[in-house]
């Protein structure tokens, strides 16, 4: 499986951007990128996934390297409530429910 | 639309033993799978059922099994229960053809 690389964990402050990088140098063509996050004592959560080109939805935006071996997902605004660990994980395509993760990043947001 | 549901949501058993976890996906899922969460091993793939059967497994030894109801709602199993089985057991959802799953709250399994 290719593999993902991410920082233990990060600091920002409350209202400003937070920028998650992710390593995947091993990606395959047909990988798509995806996110995911876990609050504390929840379900992991469905943030945001892309293939090629950069994403946008209500929760965050995700920037894919134009080679594809890295990517960062950012939360344009941080609040307290994405105190999470961040999950990014290559997964094969629409319909394939194995997801493999990894340790993640922990992120803190400071008031 | 009600999210995933887990029941139990805490189980305590005692080694040996064996426990049947349940999971109800969103209302129109038909793909069910499940993943066991320990501060050791992180989140594991445990295995996929998609129209009552298993699609994808995990690699877990045999006592862990499970099954897929007509209804979608989905069973784990673990028989012979360890130690190192107490974990937090996750189920998640996803509607045919798309990306996202949608995971429920777990089951905190305590094996004493």
């Amino acid at each position: 499986d290719a593999k993902t690389t991410q920082p233990n964990s990060m600091e920002s402050n409350e209202e400003e951007p937070v920028h998650l990088p992710c390593n995947h140098s091993t990606i395959s063509g047909t990988d798509y990128i995806h996110w995911y996050r876990q609050l504390p004592s929840q379900g992991p959560e469905y943030v945001i996934h892309g293939l090629t080109s950069n994403v946008n939805n209500r929760m965050a935006s995700l920037a894919i390297a134009e080679d594809r071996k890295s990517s960062t997902l950012i939360l344009h605004r941080a609040t307290l409530r994405d105190a999470a660990v961040y999950y990014c994980i290559l997964n094969s395509g629409a319909g394939s429910y194995q997801l493999t993760f990894g340790k993640g990043t922990k992120l803190s947001v400071i008031p | 639309k009600a999210g995933v549901t887990q029941t139990p949501r805490y189980l305590i058993k005692t080694r040996g033993q064996q426990v049947t976890l349940s999971c109800s996906p969103i209302s129109g899922h038909r793909s069910v799978s499940w993943y066991q969460q320990t501060p050791g091993q992180g989140l594991q793939f445990l295995f996929e059922y998609f129209s009552e059967t298993q699609r994808n497994k995990g690699n877990f030894p045999g006592r862990f099994s499970g099954r897929q109801f007509s209804n979608s709602r989905s069973e784990m199993n673990v028989s012979t229960l360890e130690l190192g089985d107490s974990a937090l057991y996750l189920c998640a959802s996803s509607f045919p053809g798309t990306h996202e799953q949608y995971f429920g709250p777990g089951t905190r399994l305590t094996v004493t």
